[in-house]
């Protein structure tokens, strides 16, 4: 069974600091997504970047970049010139592929860490 | 705004009470998915649709009843809930249940069950 940890259940920065959050996961597929989710205290959950397990080059989103170490199975998040609005909580997920029986919304979740941002 | 809408966004009920959760989306999705985030744990699927047939259970007790009577529309119906069913419930859509596409999340309807 696929398990996805995320070590850090809390984590600060300052505002315009780099931030790393952590993401481990255990599968045994070799094709599979990994998701970076943020989720504001609106509740929302806003999806931050993904990664393709077969693309070895790191995925980058503005300010987020993901250090993807497969050999690994490492996932991690930076988050670059840290904004106040990027204080939220951030869940690593994994999907296994449809031909394995996965499905994009048919993600396994961390357990979370909860950023804040401070002035 | 995701364009996934969950009414009601809060609710109290008791454990004898009925009540629905309703999720709408009008992005053109055809797969649907409830899930449960309760304090200190994983988000939790609970069932997925697609083209308004159930696909997935993920073992849920039968006082959650899903139905989703087109693809626009998803409901969560409750009946003889627990204490421990209190929870942040979201629903979310993806364009279909196959391949690497987004799936987008409403915000959620906070249960409480007393």
């Amino acid at each position: 069974a696929q398990t996805v940890t995320q070590s850090q259940p809390e984590m600060s920065v300052q505002e315009a600091e780099t931030v790393t959050l952590s993401c481990t996961y255990d599968t045994s597929e070799n094709n599979y997504y990994l998701f970076w989710y943020k989720q504001p205290p609106s509740r929302q959950m806003i999806l931050v970047i993904r990664q393709e397990a077969y693309k070895q080059q790191n995925a980058t989103e503005n300010r987020f970049s993901v250090n993807f170490q497969k050999a690994a199975k490492s996932f991690s998040l930076k988050i670059s010139d840290s904004q106040l609005g990027d204080t939220a909580m951030y869940f690593c997920a994994f999907m296994k592929p449809h031909s394995a029986g996965g499905s994009q919304g048919n993600l396994i979740f961390g357990k979370g860490t909860k950023l804040s941002v401070k002035p | 705004e995701t364009g996934v809408t969950q009414t009601p966004r809060h609710l109290v009920m008791g454990m004898t009470n009925k009540k629905s959760l309703k999720c709408e989306q009008h992005l053109g999705h055809n797969a649907m998915y409830w899930y449960k985030q309760s304090a200190k744990k994983p988000l939790e699927l609970m069932f997925v649709y697609n083209f308004k047939e159930q696909t997935e259970n993920n073992s849920v007790p039968s006082r959650f009843s899903p139905e989703c009577p087109n693809s626009s529309h998803l409901f969560l119906h409750l009946h003889t809930l627990q204490p421990e069913d209190s929870a942040l419930y979201l629903c979310a859509s993806s364009p279909r249940s196959t391949g690497n596409t987004e799936a987008f999340f409403g915000q959620g309807t906070r249960l409480t069950v007393v």
